[in-house]
């Protein structure tokens, strides 16, 4: 089974610029999750959808960051405009079942993110 | 802000000794996650432990879930160079919506 496949693997920008990161989730997986890690930190949950819908986007800052999953399965996430704090790795994980925390996420091999 | 705390926040030890590191959490949850990071990698699913379970076990892990005190450990017995990795517990608060929220992690070296 192939996992969740995430693009590019590495990017550098400068602030002010905009970046968007693409993530296709493992196939009948209906929620797709984005996640913000700073290093030393642990992942910090950005966006959460299921099919295409948003759960919880809570702690997106919407000044700034897009995300959509349209058809209910990829989804990119943008960055418009880049800060120097957003310099972290973006991970992008999915799982099967809705409507539930029963679940295992399955991660992505994640964007690394750094903004000169 | 993170739900789960780990200790300690590293630990290096001799490849064939165990490995212990904790978790503690604030609020009430569902259940409990741990995930393992290796460098460079996406994060990887080891154990789910239900509120409703104290103990769990899948092959040289073995997690404990103390309710009453919030808090979790996780114990890799004979340790392996291949253990070496960055190690998270995850909770989900019972009033998110299914969300997780992970600790800021312990850093594991086992040394060959």
């Amino acid at each position: 089974e192939a996992g969740v496949a995430q693009s590019p693997r590495y990017k550098i920008i400068e602030k002010r610029q905009s970046v968007a990161f693409w993530c296709n989730p493992i196939s009948g997986h209906a929620t797709l999750y984005w996640y913000q890690q700073i290093l030393g930190q642990g992942p910090k949950l950005l966006i959460q959808f299921q099919n295409n819908g948003v759960v919880d986007d809570s702690q997106l800052p919407k000044d700034r960051f897009s995300a959509e999953r349209l058809k209910g399965v990829d989804s990119t996430l943008k960055i418009q405009p880049a800060k120097l704090e957003d310099s972290a790795v973006y991970l992008c994980a999915s799982s099967l079942v809705m409507f539930s925390s029963y679940n295992e996420q399955f991660f992505g091999p994640g964007t690394r993110l750094t903004v000169l | 802000s993170q739900q789960g705390e780990e200790d300690p926040q590293a630990l290096s030890i001799q490849e064939g000794e165990n490995a212990t590191m904790n978790c503690s959490y604030k609020t009430s949850i569902n259940n409990l996650q741990w995930y393992r990071q290796n460098s460079g990698r996406g994060l990887v699913h080891l154990i789910l432990i239900r509120s409703n379970e104290r103990e769990k076990h899948s092959g040289r892990l073995r997690v404990t879930l103390d309710t009453s005190k919030k808090s979790s450990s996780l114990l890799i017995t004979a340790s392996r160079a291949a253990d070496t990795a960055s190690y998270f517990c995850a909770t989900d608060a019972r009033d998110s919506s299914y969300k997780l929220i992970f600790g800021s992690g312990t850093r594991l070296l086992v040394r060959p």
